[in-house]
């Protein structure tokens, strides 16, 4: 399969734990793209890699989320302190020259 | 910031008809715009991606419209079918920016 690809695809975890998620892109795509999507809502921009420069961080990235690309090729974002409000799904996409914007499965995250 | 607004947020229709999915937007200085599916918990799929400078795009029985100036896009879907139920999503990217800006979907439901 040599579409992108996210793991783990579900994460449980209690109020206060940190997690990690993980984005493979399309391997000749240079820009990642995070996103989280809540029930019944688009997809909202968390962040913008271009190769592994991090240009682009929207409002909703608050200090306690941090996303790495460290080579320009897998990405990661992690949450710390997580709390019932970061429930949702987190949906990574890549893009190469063609413009077209390609998603993975996501990452479904429950806070209890 | 660009709103994009998708109506209806739901529809139903028997098998073989053919329907029309509405999107609008309020900034027209867009660099291109997407439609995608979602299934129920699973990522998105690209149908299609209209640049600013095209009118329409066409993929199967899909048809994609795009009027800048009135901020409008319209996706029309062809002699349904039962596989077609799923959320549609239309996304516009706005010039100058990296992200896509969602709607938040029609949920279009094929009955037999």
């Amino acid at each position: 399969d040599t579409g992108v690809s996210q793991d783990p695809r579900h994460k449980i975890t209690k109020r206060g734990q940190n997690v990690t998620f993980r984005c493979d892109p399309i391997s000749e795509h240079n820009r990642l793209y995070w996103y989280r999507q809540t029930l019944g809502q688009g997809p909202e921009f968390l962040t913008y890699f271009q190769n592994e420069a991090q240009l682009e961080k929207s409002r909703l990235l608050s200090d306690r989320f941090s996303a790495e690309r460290p080579k320009g090729s897998f990405s990661t974002l992690e949450i710390q302190r997580t709390e019932q409000g970061d429930s949702a799904m987190y949906l990574c996409a890549s893009s190469g020259t063609v413009e077209t914007q390609y998603f993975g499965p996501g990452t479904r995250l429950l806070v209890l | 910031k660009q709103e994009v607004t998708q109506i209806p947020a739901a529809l139903s229709v028997p098998e073989g008809e053919n329907l029309v999915l509405n999107c609008s937007f309020t900034d027209s200085a867009i660099y291109n715009l997407q439609w995608f599916r979602q299934d129920p918990g699973k990522g998105l799929t690209s149908l299609l991606l209209i640049q600013s400078s095209q009118r329409e795009q066409t993929s199967g029985r899909l048809n994609a419209s795009l009027d800048k100036s009135s901020g409008r896009s319209t996706l029309y879907i062809a002699a349904s079918q039962p596989g077609d139920s799923a959320t549609y999503l239309c996304a516009v990217r706005t010039t100058g920016a990296n992200n896509l800006f969602f709607g938040t979907g029609t949920r279009l439901t094929v009955i037999p």
